[in-house]
């Protein structure tokens, strides 16, 4: 089946410092990848949608200038947290998606601890 | 505007019990897709099953089954004989259908559920 790995795991940063999550999509291409976050013991939120080749569509309330997303190839979008507080912390989770059947992929997550 | 409402925050259950899990959804879409994940205390989300609104039918596998109810909109997620290993957060989503790309999902709020021995 279709794998999308994240990179990396698990991150601890000082605050003020920026940080870049990796979602690679595998064994397939993805057209469109999407940023997830989780606060504990919350439900999954989208942040933005990632096309390749073009800028990414953010939700509302998500600052595009503090969470920039790349999505420069078929196989790799990146998510950058800059200046990165407390409050970011966080779990992110990508999805990328197979055309064709249309069928959704998460990645295992990455976990953001700002100190 | 697209919403999943899963009423039952948490749930606990002793083994061997069977446990249904609730979901209720809101959509303008004629088409649409349903999902069931379970995710662990790892955090990574395992997908369990999608369906497309146009199979009603209800599905069975090993002992999780789904019953798909466009007229109550809802779709809810049954665990038989549950076990200890079946202790997760479990999330029912929503997907749209624009060219075939469901699209961002739409998540509820998850159940917590707890499983003892």
């Amino acid at each position: 089946g279709a794998v999308v790995s994240q990179h990396p795991s698990r991150v601890i940063c000082k605050s003020g410092t920026s940080v870049k999550i990796e979602c690679r999509s595998l064994d397939f291409q993805a057209t469109t990848m999407f940023w997830y976050r989780q606060f504990p013991k919350q439900s999954l939120m989208l942040m933005a949608t990632s096309n390749e080749g073009s800028k990414a569509t953010y939700e509302q309330g998500v600052e595009k200038d503090k969470f920039l997303i790349n999505h420069a190839s078929l196989t790799l979008s990146t998510l950058t947290v800059t200046s990165a507080h407390p409050e970011d912390s966080s779990f992110y989770i990508c999805s990328a998606e197979l055309a064709g059947p249309y069928e959704q992929y998460f990645g295992p997550g990455t976990r953001l601890t700002v100190t | 505007a697209q919403k999943v409402t899963q009423a039952q925050t948490e749930i606990s259950v002793v083994e061997k019990e069977d446990v249904t899990l609730d979901c209720v959804y809101e959509t303008r879409d004629t088409t649409y897709y349903l999902f069931w994940y379970k995710q662990p205390p790892s955090g990574e989300l395992v997908f369990l099953i999608r369906r497309n609104s146009f199979d009603e039918q209800n599905e069975i596998s090993g002992r999780y089954s789904w019953n798909f109810q466009k007229s109550t909109s809802s779709f809810n997620f049954t665990i038989t004989a549950s076990q200890v290993v079946d202790s997760a957060v479990y999330f029912c989503a929503l997907g749209g259908n624009y060219g075939g790309s469901q699209g961002n999902l739409i998540f509820g709020k998850g159940t917590k559920l707890s499983v003892k021995p």
